[in-house]
């Protein structure tokens, strides 16, 4: 069965702050590693992560992704009020009867005091 | 662009009724799928469809139903609701299932179950 973990589970910290968000898998067939932010609504995609060791940046976030040690990070340097949200991990099955499939984490819940 | 719309945003339900939540999409996008999110679960799979005409089950897809009729729309049916399906169901799209491309997200339904 696929897993997805993150952690921490949640992270109080101010702003300014430099953070990061951790996530492990074990996915069979695996295809990329996808990291969102939801906020009140739907989960806003961030990145994709395919190949391992190569960063992937915008604005103040930036991910990266191991395959050997199945892991990814998401760091977020000079924390402001507005990142604070639950980022949400998935990994993607691309085989077999579980195509396309994602599979979540459990979501970590940042909070930004000013 | 629209992008993934879902209606209604809000429903509530007596325990036995049955409903159909709605999805569309505007992107051509051939891969479409169903979650539901539930506090300290993630986002878990319940069904999820290829292309027109074809669908398969998710993680969780007892008491639901799928159907794909056109490309653009992929509505989800609860045959008889139960408060255990008290939850907030999210929509998404991608351009195909490989997981070269990011699943988008519709806004989401928060439904309760009576």
């Amino acid at each position: 069965e696929d897993k997805v973990v993150q952690s921490p589970l949640s992270l109080v910290v101010h702003e300014g702050d430099t953070v990061t968000l951790n996530c492990s898998y074990e996915v069979t067939n695996f295809r990329s590693l996808l990291w969102y932010k939801q906020e009140k609504k739907a989960p806003t995609f961030l990145f994709m992560l395919t190949s391992s060791g190569i960063e992937k940046k915008s604005g103040r976030l930036s991910s990266i992704l191991d395959k050997k040690e199945l892991f990814s990070i998401l760091n977020i340097t000079a924390t402001q009020t507005g990142d604070s949200a639950v980022y949400l991990c998935a990994a993607v099955n691309a085989g077999g009867t579980s195509y396309g499939k994602l599979t979540f984490g459990q979501g970590t819940i940042l909070t930004v005091h000013p | 662009n629209a992008g993934v719309t879902q209606t209604p945003k809000f429903q509530v339900l007596k325990t036995g009724q049955s409903m159909t939540l709605q999805c569309a999409q505007d992107m051509n996008h051939e891969y479409m799928s169903w979650y539901r999110q539930d506090p300290g679960m993630g986002l878990r799979l319940i069904h999820y469809s290829v292309g027109a005409g074809i669908t398969d089950q998710g993680e969780v897809p007892n008491g639901y139903n799928v159907s794909r009729s056109t490309t653009e729309d992929f509505p989800l049916r609860l045959l008889s609701a139960a408060p255990s399906q008290t939850s907030v169901y999210f929509c998404a799209s991608s351009r195909t299932g490989s997981g070269d491309q990011p699943q988008h997200f519709g806004d989401g339904t928060r439904l309760s179950i009576l």
